[in-house]
């Protein structure tokens, strides 16, 4: 199995730029994904890092250090549409690829 | 548009009375997979397939059965639901890299289906 660790809650403003961390346990690896999913909708994909380094995508930017179990999710320019749910999940490198979420990180956007 | 289906989108139902939650994708994707999510639980997979014919079981298949007779289609049967099979419930899809040759297996997710077992 996998442990997957990222803040419960985080808060930032309107315009500003926020890091959501992600730490991972693993036997195996086969990829990292960011989802972010609004309030009783759908997880919708945002990112994918299998390669150590900064994936960038517009507003939203993503990091993976494979040797530390580590990555996050950066948020640029925020916008209150921002405000929603943001789960870190594992792809394990097994034959049913499955991915294992953590529990997500609801972020507020104030203005 | 392509996407993933899911039916109903709420249901509310009594202990043991068999329901089915359909699930439909439009992408000729191979692999599907469902998850319920609960608070503070993330989501957990409970079945998935490869492709037609081949399905196993995820993380908490228990009072669960799926079939995959057609390639778009993965329903979902609760044959005897109880109140701790209450949750939101999600399909999943993507293609398997081993055959399309592309590097992620991205999988993209159906509306949910709000299920209430009283």
């Amino acid at each position: 199995g996998q442990n997957i660790d990222q803040p419960t809650e985080m808060t930032a403003t309107e315009g500003a730029i926020v890091q959501i961390n992600c730490t991972y346990q693993t036997s195996g690896f086969n990829g990292l994904f960011w989802y972010q999913q609004h309030a009783g909708e759908a997880p919708t994909f945002l990112s994918y890092n299998v390669l150590d380094g900064l994936e960038e995508k517009g507003r939203f930017s993503s990091f993976l250090s494979r040797s530390k179990g580590y990555s996050y999710l950066l948020l640029k320019e925020l916008q209150m549409k921002d405000s929603a749910s943001y789960l870190c999940a594992v792809n394990e490198d097994t034959g049913r690829r499955a991915l294992t979420f953590g529990s997500g990180t609801r972020l507020q956007v104030q203005p | 548009e392509a996407q993933v289906t899911q039916n109903p989108r709420y249901l509310i139902t009594v202990t043991g009375k068999k329901l089915t939650v359909t699930c439909s994708q439009n992408m000729n994707h191979e692999y599907m997979s469902w998850y319920r999510q609960d608070p503070g639980l993330g989501l957990r997979q409970i079945y998935y397939s490869m492709n037609v014919e081949v399905t196993d079981k995820g993380d908490v298949p228990e009072g669960y059965k799926v079939s995959r007779k057609e390639k778009r289609n993965f329903p979902l049967i609760l044959e005897s639901p109880s109140p701790n099979q209450t949750s939101l419930y999600f399909c999943a899809s993507s293609f398997d890299p081993r055959t399309s040759g592309l590097h992620t297996d991205t999988q993209y997710f159906g509306p949910g289906t709000r299920l209430t077992v009283l």
